[in-house]
């Protein structure tokens, strides 16, 4: 299907546990983002890649660590996942350009017990 | 880093209502877009704006961006629950794409 796609959907992971978070997209977009959203607020940047093997940091990056060696994959991995960590977390991507549409996934909530 | 603004961060208003939210910063932007995010739901575009004192309609919602490039506003005319989400701004120009922390507007019957 084309489109942007997170797996899984619902995942609950105990203190300490590393977590990978995964993204997909089919149409080949340059940048890929990852944010995070509590209860009840925005959203905010923890990584984002403009391509293929270049990712930087966003606004809270602590505790996260991303690849990107294909341009559809963007996965997100909690090393040592904390309950401060719990969250929803949304992969989105788009093309190149200012002002171009971003695109979202549906979402993973992570809670961490 | 730019610091983005939106108010109020929390509106609850009867259907039919008219009301409007803001966007601002101290930082000129390149072009700002607006997102609503429905519950359970990814944050969709609704517009983007380029030009300083422009003005787009989508229907019922009016956008404008400041003569400046710094600030923007939403406004919704006669409201309807279908309007209820967050509403977050986002400015253009950089690589990263960065939001405000929203408006959660709700819409009662």
């Amino acid at each position: 299907d084309a489109g942007i796609t997170q797996s899984p959907r619902y995942k609950i992971t105990e203190t300490g546990r590393q977590v990978t978070l995964m993204c997909h997209q089919t149409w080949s977009h340059s940048y890929m983002f990852w944010y995070r959203q509590d209860l009840g607020h925005g959203l905010r940047l923890i990584y984002y890649s403009a391509a293929a093997d270049i990712t930087d940091k966003g606004e809270v990056p602590d505790g996260y660590v991303v690849s990107r060696s294909k341009t559809e994959n963007f996965p997100l991995t909690l090393e040592s996942a904390t309950r401060s960590q719990t969250s929803v977390y949304f992969c989105a991507s788009r093309t190149w350009g200012s002002g171009t549409e971003a695109f979202f996934g549906q979402g993973t909530r992570l809670t961490v017990v | 880093t730019q610091l983005l603004e939106q108010s109020p961060q929390f509106l609850s208003i009867q259907e039919g209502e008219n009301l409007t939210v803001y966007c601002n910063s101290s930082s000129v932007f390149s072009s700002l877009q607006w997102y609503r995010q429905e519950p359970g739901e990814g944050p969709v575009l609704l517009v983007t704006v380029v030009t300083g004192g422009e003005v787009k309609k989508l229907k019922r919602l009016t956008f404008q961006f400041g003569d400046a490039r710094k600030d923007s506003s939403l406004h919704i005319t006669a409201a309807q629950p279908g309007d209820t989400g967050l509403y977050l701004c986002a400015p253009q120009g950089a690589q990263k794409l960065v939001f405000g922390q929203g408006t959660r507007l709700t819409i009662n019957p």
